[in-house]
């Protein structure tokens, strides 16, 4: 079975500071692991993914993650945070069939 | 491309009746899938399709939920004897299969059963 797990329900950061959202995941063989952004009143919306290669992903909006095989993660970074960027992320991972998405972590940046 | 589309948008029902749902997607995908959201959690997998067959359903899924995709393309999404805790965001996402697992969502019919 595959799972994930977003150990923060909220994350609070100034515009301006990095910010980090954590994200584990289990799933047996090789993940192919995502980040998904809502804003309010929107659909979900592709940020990035990881399937294989360098453990630094870069995606949309100067977001980024990490990839940490090890430690079974897969955190989105931000190395400056914008009063947009406001917003409910999840983590998600498909081990090859279903795509299986985090309970999600709301983002607050404040000005 | 223009996007998945579900339809309709909104849906107010009375508890019992039955409801259906239809989902677009895009036109070379091959995968769909249906997803539950209730505010503020994440979506829920409820059942995905590679092209007209349904490879799984959540066990999660009670029978009076039924899903088509005849002919590999539109989907659609049956309720039956609706209840008051079916409410929710009912999400439709379709994915090129295999290798690229990236979903396109479509903005969800919002189902409110009174």
């Amino acid at each position: 079975a595959q799972s994930v797990a977003q150990p923060e329900d909220q994350v609070n950061v100034a515009e301006g500071n990095p910010l980090t959202v954590k994200c584990t995941y289990s799933v047996s063989g090789n993940p192919y692991l995502f980040w998904y952004v809502q804003y309010p009143n929107r659909g979900l919306q592709f940020l990035l993914k990881y399937i294989t290669g360098d453990n630094l992903v870069k995606g949309s909006y100067g977001f980024e993650a990490e990839f940490n095989k090890s430690q079974t993660s897969f955190h989105l970074k931000k190395p400056s945070a914008l009063v947009s960027d406001s917003a409910l992320y999840f983590c998600a991972v498909n081990g090859g069939f279903k795509t299986i998405f985090g309970a999600g972590t709301r983002l607050f940046v404040k000005a | 491309d223009t996007g998945v589309s579900q339809n309709p948008r909104h849906k107010i029902t009375k508890r019992g009746q039955n409801v259906t749902f239809r989902c677009d997607p895009i036109s070379e995908h091959n995968r769909l899938y249906w997803y539950r959201q209730t505010l503020g959690q994440g979506p829920e997998f409820l059942t995905y399709f590679q092209n007209e067959a349904q490879l799984e359903k959540s066990r999660l899924l009670s029978d009076r939920f039924s899903a088509e995709r005849p002919k590999g393309s539109f989907s659609t999404l049956e309720i039956q004897r609706t209840e008051q805790g079916d409410s929710a965001m009912y999400l439709c996402a379709s994915s090129l299969a295999p290798g690229d697992e990236k979903l396109f969502f479509g903005s969800g019919t919002q189902l409110s059963v009174l």
